[in-house]
């Protein structure tokens, strides 16, 4: 069974840093895309970053860029997302999600729980 | 960036209608268009993938259809556990941009 299971989510002031992981299990970490995706409260979807199967690749939404930075452990089936310079704004619930590239779509297939980040002072 | 643009944002409907919600995409994104189902307090969940592919486990009364900027899912008899949030979302061209969503009530 394909889990994903984020923690670190925190409340953090203005300016400051965090440090979010996925563990994955059940599927063979290394052969997938991952990704970040976030949910303000009462809002939409918003997609976060994006890295390829060796970390070679990594894509950005323009608000995180230069702030956030996504990586990956394939020797510890683990995913996970630096935030620094944390605004009010950035305040969400982070989901770790698998990219399914192999399919046309490129769909997020699973999701995991989701770990919330709180900015405020 | 590719906006995607939901209509309606919410609709009431009673078990056992046709509901259909319209997704329309800023520029053509051909099929890479994704619906996914979000109940409150819960991660969103994969229905139709490439515009008109069921996700396994899902029941054959979601389907979605269109291709360039225009497509739509439709549930074609509502269910009590069809109560929920849906978005669109395209991933043919970063950054991946998803709908504003579109609550669905009980009437």
């Amino acid at each position: 069974e394909v889990q994903l299971v984020e923690s670190g989510g925190d409340l953090v002031q203005p300016g400051g840093s965090l440090r979010l992981s996925c563990a994955a299990s059940g599927f063979t970490f290394s052969s997938y895309w991952m990704s970040w995706v976030r949910q303000a409260p009462g809002k939409g979807l918003e997609w976060v970053a994006n890295i390829k199967q060796d970390g070679s690749e990594k894509y950005y939404v323009d608000s995180v860029k230069g702030r956030f930075t996504i990586s990956r452990d394939n020797a510890k089936n683990s995913l996970f997302l630096q935030m620094n310079s944390l605004r009010d704004e950035d305040t969400a619930v982070y989901y770790c999600a698998r990219i399914w590239a192999a399919v046309a779509g490129i769909p997020f297939d699973y999701w995991g729980q989701g770990s919330l980040v709180t900015v405020s002072s | 960036d590719t906006q995607m643009t939901q209509s309606p944002s919410s609709l009431s409907a009673s078990v056992g209608d046709r509901v259909t919600i319209t997704c329309r995409a800023s520029q053509s994104i051909s099929s890479y268009l994704n619906w996914y189902q979000q109940k409150p307090g819960k991660a969103p969940k994969l229905l139709i993938y490439a515009a008109s592919n069921l996700q396994s486990g899902v029941p054959s009364r979601f389907s979605g259809s269109g291709s360039g900027t225009d497509f739509t899912l439709t549930i074609s008899s509502l269910q009590p556990e069809d109560f929920a949030t849906y978005y669109c979302q395209q991933s043919y061209r970063t950054p991946w941009t998803f709908g504003q969503g579109t609550k669905v009530e009980i009437k």
